[in-house]
């Protein structure tokens, strides 16, 4: 297994379009999480899946935003009529269950909004 | 609310010794984490502790005082490649990784 990936690696969407992002998890983890980041800020919690199920979002996460990991393997991120704000890094990492398991991180899409 | 506090940049020497502090308040305490992030490049995962005392793992070690909401990471023997921000996260009692600003590590010759 390679790890996580992530697809596109950049995106530049203009004001009010769809975007989607992928990731791909590392095949034997079952919880899959998403983040976003901005320069010089931590990695800010956006949602989490174990396996198919979406066991919690973050309250801050506008309605704009929605995940799915439809057969507990892929999953995707949408973000629906995208704003300047919503220009960042979207992280996506996975890990074993289990509270001592670290999570791996994929490359990251970088979503820049003009 | 809840809180993480690193120092925003620190700048060290090449083969010196580098302590980088995190201080937490979090709704409950489920392990530390601290992470490596390259410029333009995913976090990676360095080190764990949810007991008090401290951790090694080759050049890297991480301390941890739960009673003091208190953690250390300590770099031996730097290098350039060491040059890196750092990020402490922290497990809440719901299990979610709440993450520091990052602590940007600046490694002169």
């Amino acid at each position: 297994d390679t790890g996580v990936s992530q697809d596109p690696r950049h995106k530049i969407t203009k004001r009010g379009q769809n975007v989607t992002f992928r990731c791909d998890p590392i095949s034997e983890h079952n919880r899959l999480y998403w983040y976003r980041q901005t320069l010089g800020q931590g990695p800010e919690f956006l949602t989490y899946f174990q396996n198919e199920a979406q066991l919690e979002k973050s309250r801050l996460l506008s309605d704009r935003f929605s995940a799915e990991r439809p057969k507990g393997s892929f999953s995707t991120l949408e973000i629906q009529r995208t704003e300047q704000g919503d220009s960042a890094m979207y992280l996506c990492a996975s890990s074993f269950p289990g509270e001592a398991y670290e999570q791996y991180f994929g490359p990251g899409t970088r979503l820049t909004v003009t | 609310g809840q809180n993480i506090d690193q120092p925003t940049e620190m700048t060290a020497t090449e083969g010196a010794i580098v302590q980088i502090n995190c201080t937490y308040q979090t709704s409950g305490f489920n392990g530390l984490f601290w992470y490596q992030q390259h410029a333009g490049e995913a976090p990676t995962f360095l080190s764990y502790n949810v007991l008090d005392g401290l951790e090694e793992k080759g050049r890297f070690s991480s301390f941890l005082s739960r009673s003091k909401g208190y953690s250390y990471l300590l770099l031996k023997e730097l290098q350039m490649k060491d040059s890196a921000s750092y990020l402490c996260a922290v497990k809440d009692s719901n299990y979610q990784l709440i993450w520091g600003a990052g602590t940007k590590l600046i490694i002169k010759p």
